[in-house]
């Protein structure tokens, strides 16, 4: 089955103490890409990559870092959390950046920093 | 990306057709028009995409207003799984990075 899977997704822990949420997704796709989503704000997104090795901020990534080493991964990285990222994470890939796929969504990790 | 106005919140009756409407007066000829929804405790879904004419997929149709203004989205009959938020979200055509912006979308509630 076609599916973008993040792990964890459940997590509370407190700040300052670094955090990674995986991202794996078996499609084969070269664009993939993290969102926060918090009330009000809607989705935004964080960064996203193109291709392997290749990262870009999105409109949010203060307090974030990404790596793209395999095409299939694309872990978000929590260097020192903070409350303020508190939110729902998603993570989410389509074929290529660009056109007009479909991009597919995980089923999100929620995050609470205390 | 331009901006879509879409209701707050809608409602229906199981098995009942619904319609979801999108503003989008400042739409430019490169901009395609993609719906998803997003059901609770869950990430947001594709249902569908169009440029100028109406689309139909196994999800839903599109039908896009000839000056390309607004569209809305149709749900022949409605169930109570299709109970979620629609956003309605414009893409430049070609290269955009991929990113969608989400706007507060309209909230279906679907009736048994």
């Amino acid at each position: 089955e076609a599916q973008v899977t993040q792990n964890p997704r459940y997590l509370i822990t407190v700040t300052g103490k670094k955090l990674t949420v995986t991202c794996s997704q078996n499609m084969n796709h070269e664009y993939m890409s993290w969102y926060r989503q918090d009330p009000g704000l809607g989705l935004r997104q964080i960064y996203y990559s193109m291709n392997v090795e290749v990262t870009d901020k999105g409109d949010v990534p203060e307090g974030y870092k990404v790596s793209r080493k395999e095409k299939r991964n694309f872990p978000l990285i929590l260097e020192s959390p903070s409350p303020n990222q508190t939110s729902l994470y998603f993570c989410a890939s389509r074929r290529s950046s660009e056109g007009n796929q479909p991009q597919h969504f995980g089923d999100g990790t929620r995050l609470s920093i205390l | 990306d331009a901006k879509t106005t879409q209701p707050n919140s809608m409602e229906s009756n199981e098995e009942e057709p619904v319609h979801l409407p999108c503003n989008h007066s400042t739409i430019s000829g490169t901009d395609y028009i993609h719906w998803y929804r997003q059901l609770p405790s869950q990430g947001p879904e594709y249902v569908i995409h169009g440029l100028t004419s109406n689309v139909n997929n196994r999800m839903a149709s599109l039908a896009i207003a000839e000056d390309r203004k607004s569209s809305t989205l149709i749900l022949h009959r409605a169930t109570l799984r299709d109970a979620a938020v629609y956003y309605c979200i414009l893409r430049v055509g070609g290269t955009s990075y991929g990113k969608l912006t989400f706007g507060q979308g309209t909230i279906l509630t679907v009736h048994p």
